[in-house]
């Protein structure tokens, strides 16, 4: 079985700051990771996704790692924006399914 | 381009009444789509995935006489909340894959939010 865990639930910072949001999971055998953004009430947004042969993507502010054998991604965003609040999920395909984690709901005060 | 729409995207209705929501591939085939259920504040749960022309393969706890699918074309998949309850309001959410293989990513919809009075 395939879990996937988020830390932290939720995280509130102020404009500017740099962050890193956590996402582990216990299965190896990945075939790729996505980083999602949802916004309230809306559909998934795809940010990054990495395959299962990378350790990183990026995409301008957004950097997101990928250590396979440990189990473990961290997306890092760089000089936060109060736009950038949302509430961001990582999913793992496995078995042939999206296996997502619980989110981390970002806050960016201005 | 990989454009999903889903309608509708809020829906109201009494308890006992039967709900379809509708998820389009606007851009490409969708040779499979899968369905998930949302409650509040929590992650997306994987209902259902559907091929296109065969039956859909429910996950386990997911009664398939109450969520019944249909993925009659590459372009279009259906979820039908039969006899619904409140228990069954939720923010349901479509994806879309297109090609052959799990490598290929999944194109979400927008969501659909049904609240059963």
């Amino acid at each position: 079985k395939q879990e996937v865990t988020q830390i932290p639930a939720a995280l509130s910072v102020p404009e500017g700051e740099n962050l890193v949001l956590n996402c582990s999971f216990t299965d190896s055998a990945i075939y790729n990771l996505q980083w999602f953004r949802q916004d309230p009430g809306k559909g998934l947004t795809s940010l990054l996704l990495i395959q299962s042969s990378q350790r990183e993507q990026t995409s301008g502010r957004l950097n997101a790692s990928l250590d396979k054998s440990s189990g473990r991604s961290t997306l890092y965003i760089a000089a936060s924006q109060p736009g950038d609040s949302a509430t961001y999920l990582c999913a793992v395909t496995w078995g042939g399914k999206l296996i997502f984690g619980q989110g981390t709901e970002l806050s960016v005060k201005p | 381009g990989a454009v999903v729409s889903q309608h509708p995207s809020w829906v109201i209705c009494k308890s006992g009444t039967s709900v379809k929501i509708e998820c389009r591939s606007l851009d490409f085939q969708a040779t499979t789509m899968f369905w998930y259920r949302q409650f509040p504040k929590q992650s997306l749960m994987l209902m259902a995935t559907s091929n296109e022309g065969s039956k859909a393969t429910y996950e386990q706890g997911v009664e398939k006489d109450k969520f019944l699918i249909n993925h009659a074309s590459l372009t279009l998949s259906t979820l039908t909340v039969t006899s619904a309850h409140p228990e069954d309001s939720s923010f349901y959410i479509c994806s879309a894959r297109g090609g052959q293989g799990e490598g290929q990513p999944q194109h979400f919809g927008d969501g659909t939010r049904l609240s059963i009075l």
